[in-house]
């Protein structure tokens, strides 16, 4: 079992909807959880992160994040083909040193 | 305020030679991570340093691979002899370690190496 998991893609959804993208993990002391954007060739950028249950909105983003199920997701509202990117998961697990284990990303395509 | 930076952006070089990787970090950031990155996966810790000590580098292939950070700013990796699977790119990230486990990686644009 991979230590962060994410369906490939790609994910193609129409402009103005609403795209999910998924990841689970499998370390349940896993503490924090981000969300990386990355255009084709270049490098990551961060969207946002959580660490408590629920629900984070920021923006046209929200992450959802449930420890019992060990699984987080983003949505993307009003998509735009702006948003069309690879979109990474990454885990803080324990143990310090703030070590993040990335998923292989989701692609996302959002078409006019 | 500045990003990381990295040189060079793209290295071609035929297998069995050496090569090395520059990175400065964001101002006042005392951790630097390697990560390298093989096209379709996401990216995968080499090494990481707090100030110029290394934290973790249990991914390392250190019989090819060295990393140093000499005065905790700048960092440098090297891949002495490098193999056709070493064609990725690499990506240097900073962080400033104050906000514990929220403390957010910032990444420069990376290297990107062929090895022929």
């Amino acid at each position: 079992q991979k230590e962060v998991e994410q369906n490939s893609g790609p994910l193609s959804v129409p402009e103005g909807a609403i795209a999910s993208l998924n990841c689970t993990y499998s370390d349940r002391g896993s503490q924090s959880f981000f969300w990386y954007r990355q255009y084709s060739g270049k490098s990551p950028e961060l969207i946002m992160f959580i660490y408590s249950n629920g629900d984070k909105e920021d923006g046209r983003f929200t992450a959802q994040l449930n420890k019992a199920s060990q699984y987080v997701s983003l949505l993307i509202r009003d998509s735009q083909p702006s948003d069309s990117a690879t979109y990474l998961c990454a885990v803080n697990k324990p143990g310090g040193g703030n070590k993040l284990t990335f998923g292989t990303g989701t692609q996302l395509k959002v078409e006019l | 305020e500045a990003g990381v930076a990295q040189s060079p952006r793209y290295k071609i070089i035929e297998k069995r030679q050496s090569v090395a990787f520059w990175c400065n970090p964001i101002s006042g950031h005392a951790t630097l991570y390697w990560y390298q990155q093989i096209l379709g996966q996401g990216p995968k810790l080499l090494i990481q340093f707090q100030n110029n000590g290394v934290v973790d580098d249990s991914q390392l292939p250190k019989d090819r691979f060295s990393a140093e950070r000499l005065k905790g700013v700048d960092s440098t990796l090297k891949i002495q002899p490098a193999k056709l699977e070493d064609s990725a790119v690499y990506l240097c990230a900073s962080s400033s370690r104050s906000k514990g486990i929220t403390d957010t990686q910032y990444f420069g644009p990376g290297t990107r190496l062929t090895v022929l």
